[in-house]
């Protein structure tokens, strides 16, 4: 089945400064890669996904990249602010067929000094 | 994600008993699922179902059943036979056509043993 890797587990940053979290996957079929946003005690919630089709996605201060080949996705969040103090997560599926569950990566909680 | 509600927000369970955790959507969503999530650790899939009266065992289904006799909703039963189920247990839904994969997240229910 599907593993996912997620480096660092912790992250400390200054605040305006740029975040990266990185993960890897195994499974060469899986075409739908989310991250998570998760507050303490709160549910995670979606701030931005990509899909296998294409390489890289902004969202205002968040972006995504993806390298198929090496099976690697990373976030990227820049100009941090306070708010963005949280756990991060990242996940894998293989959308459209068979098991569309998603896989987990352990998480990296970001902290953001202001 | 505000279609999708958990009850109780807490539970507690004494030694040997049964337990019924709710999740309910009013999204129209086929597929739903629970992850259990463990202090400090991401989250691990127990049971997702992708159609009504039918669902699949995830990787941790060991000491939890489920039923789907309705769309909307998707229970979660924490047996005895679980030996460490205190966690935060999440309930998430998707819809399950094409790659429309995104997956929105209840409030979670805390479960405690007593």
């Amino acid at each position: 089945g599907e593993n996912v890797e997620q480096h660092p587990s912790t992250l400390s940053v200054q605040e305006g400064d740029s975040a990266v979290i990185k993960c890897t996957y195994s499974d060469s079929a899986s075409n739908y890669f989310p991250w998570y946003k998760q507050e303490l005690g709160k549910r995670p919630q979606l701030i931005i996904d990509i899909r296998s089709n294409v390489g890289e996605k902004k969202d205002q201060r968040i972006a995504v990249t993806l390298n198929k080949t090496a099976k690697h996705f990373s976030l990227h969040i820049t100009e941090t602010q306070p708010e963005d103090s949280a756990v991060y997560f990242c996940a894998a599926s293989n959308a459209g067929t068979g098991r569309r569950a998603l896989t987990f990566g352990s998480g990296t909680r970001l902290q953001v000094q202001p | 994600d505000g279609g999708i509600t958990q009850s109780p927000k807490y539970l507690f369970r004494k030694e040997g008993q049964n337990v019924t955790l709710s999740c309910e959507q009013n999204l129209n969503h086929d597929a739903m699922y629970w992850y259990r999530q463990d202090p400090g650790q991401g989250l691990r899939l127990i049971y997702y179902s992708q159609i009504v009266n039918d669902f699949q065992k995830g990787d941790i289904a060991e000491g939890y059943s489920v039923s789907r006799e309705k769309k909307e909703s998707f229970p979660l039963t924490v047996t005895s036979a679980q030996k460490n189920p205190t966690a935060f247990y999440l309930c998430a839904s998707s819809t399950a056509t094409g790659n429309q994969e995104t997956q929105y997240f209840g409030p979670g229910t805390r479960l405690l043993v007593l």
